[in-house]
């Protein structure tokens, strides 16, 4: 039984690039969250999908981020025009909808940029 | 206001002892769930434990149990025999709304645990 996969692990770029990660949620849930954490924080939610549908987004998600997930399965969170205040680990998580509803995370992607 | 509140940033242990992590929460939703998860310096988050408002008995899972006080409105974590191992970050989390309510979980800043030798 595989974990939450997210790709790359590691990502520099340059302020004004565009990046783009990946997760793949464990194969039977259907509900997939991303959140942000910098350090010495908590993760703080960023948005949220039950099956393709994105149900919820943080007001922390402006217009220079996008998540997708398109068929159900992977979701990919974009960001465009990255600064510098955007250097994070981008943390994704997946759940079976009902019971505890609890969140298994992945090893997380993190973004530097410079 | 912060909803979920650690006011411990670092803790100390000796191995084999146990320890008490403490989380204050704030809401006025009758039904939420607070969850505990462990961050290693590797940075993957792994779930340990789970409460919900509802739920008569603490929860227990292992080495870990929550102590829940609802009027409190805390629910700290408590790790029995600690172990090298447990070394890391320790973060408190909650749901508002059980059932069809917001399903994003909020966080705590986290408490850093040493266990010594």
């Amino acid at each position: 039984d595989t974990g939450v996969s997210q790709d790359p692990r590691h990502k520099i770029t340059k302020r004004g690039q565009n990046v783009t990660f990946r997760c793949d949620p464990i194969s039977e849930h259907n509900r997939l969250y991303w959140y942000r954490q910098t350090l010495g924080q908590g993760p703080e939610f960023l948005t949220y999908f039950q099956n393709e549908a994105q149900l919820e987004k943080s007001r922390l998600l402006s217009d220079r981020f996008s998540a997708e997930r398109p068929k159900g399965s992977f979701s990919t969170l974009e960001i465009q025009r990255t600064e510098q205040g955007d250097s994070a680990m981008y943390l994704c998580a997946s759940s079976q909808q009902g019971g505890t509803n609890e969140q298994y995370f992945g090893p997380g992607t993190r973004l530097t940029v410079t | 206001a912060q909803k979920i509140t650690q006011t411990q940033p670092g803790m100390f242990v000796q191995e084999k002892e146990a320890v008490t992590l403490d989380c204050t929460y704030d809401t006025s939703d009758p039904s939420y769930g607070l969850f505990w998860y462990k961050q290693p310096s590797s940075g993957e988050m792994i779930f340990l434990i789970y409460q919900g408002s509802y739920d008569q008995q603490n929860a227990t899972e292992g080495r870990y149990s929550l102590n829940f006080q609802k009027a409190r409105k805390s629910a700290n974590l408590v790790i029995s025999a600690s172990q090298l191992g447990d070394s890391a970050m320790y973060f408190c989390a909650m749901r508002e709304g059980q059932q069809g309510g917001s399903e994003k979980l909020v966080f705590g800043k986290g408490t850093k645990l040493t266990v010594n030798p």
